[in-house]
């Protein structure tokens, strides 16, 4: 079993419409969580760290659920600028070898 | 220009021979990394620095040398190439120690060994 699952996606959707995707982690010590975001071709980059009691930027909103070991990305109104593939970063420790990449999952918004 | 810079953006390269790929930030970040990333299977870590005479494997270092020439400079070296190492390699800085505020991350170099 893999440390952090991502179903691959591909999640086709609508613009406007809301999608959600989660992620799952293996360590139940996982101390810190964060979605990153890459556009085909090009590097990650950081969309939101997720807090334990969830957090909100804009039309995304992060969740987690400690208990059942996983986290959450929601997105609502989406936009045709959110096609992207969505990575899910899990820290299990201090050591920079504990950061954790899930393989990502494909979000395509069409018109 | 970019933050973290990393040169070349492609390189095709045959069997046996040895490359480099270099990376350089203007972020004034004390910790790098090289990850490679292969398709369905996430960023792997390669390589990790923090600091000029700190240089820590990763997951996957087998295969693979880097050098930490100044605080800006991190490169990572192929000694002899070989097809399985084909792959899309990503140099990334991070200035927190629980990396709350996250990593940022060079364009990639796309390398193909043959």
């Amino acid at each position: 079993r893999k440390e952090v699952e991502q179903d691959p996606g591909p999640f086709n959707v609508p613009e406007g419409a809301t999608v959600a995707f989660n992620c799952t982690y293996s360590n139940s010590a996982s101390q810190s969580f964060f979605w990153y975001r890459q556009d085909c071709r090009k590097e990650p980059k950081l969309l939101m760290s997720v807090y334990s009691s969830g957090n909100e930027d804009g039309r995304f909103t992060a969740q987690l659920n400690r208990a059942s070991q996983y986290i959450s990305l929601l997105i609502r109104d989406s936009k045709l600028s959110d096609s992207a593939t969505y990575l899910c970063v899990v820290n299990k420790g201090s050591s920079a070898s504990k950061i954790i990449f899930g393989s990502g999952t494909r979000l395509s918004i069409r018109p | 220009d970019a933050d973290v810079t990393q040169t070349p953006r492609n390189r095709i390269t045959k069997t046996g021979k040895r490359i480099m790929l270099e990376c350089s930030q203007t972020k004034g970040h004390d910790r790098m990394y090289w990850y490679r990333q292969d398709p369905g299977l996430g960023l792997r870590l390669i390589y990790y620095s923090f600091d000029v005479k700190d240089i820590n494997k990763g997951e996957i270092s087998d295969g693979y040398s880097v050098s930490r020439q100044a605080q800006a400079k991190f490169s990572l070296s192929l000694e002899s190439a070989i097809p399985n190492q084909t792959a899309l390699y990503f140099c990334a800085t991070s200035d927190s120690p629980d990396r709350s505020r996250g990593y940022t991350f060079g364009s990639g170099t796309r390398l193909t060994v043959v």
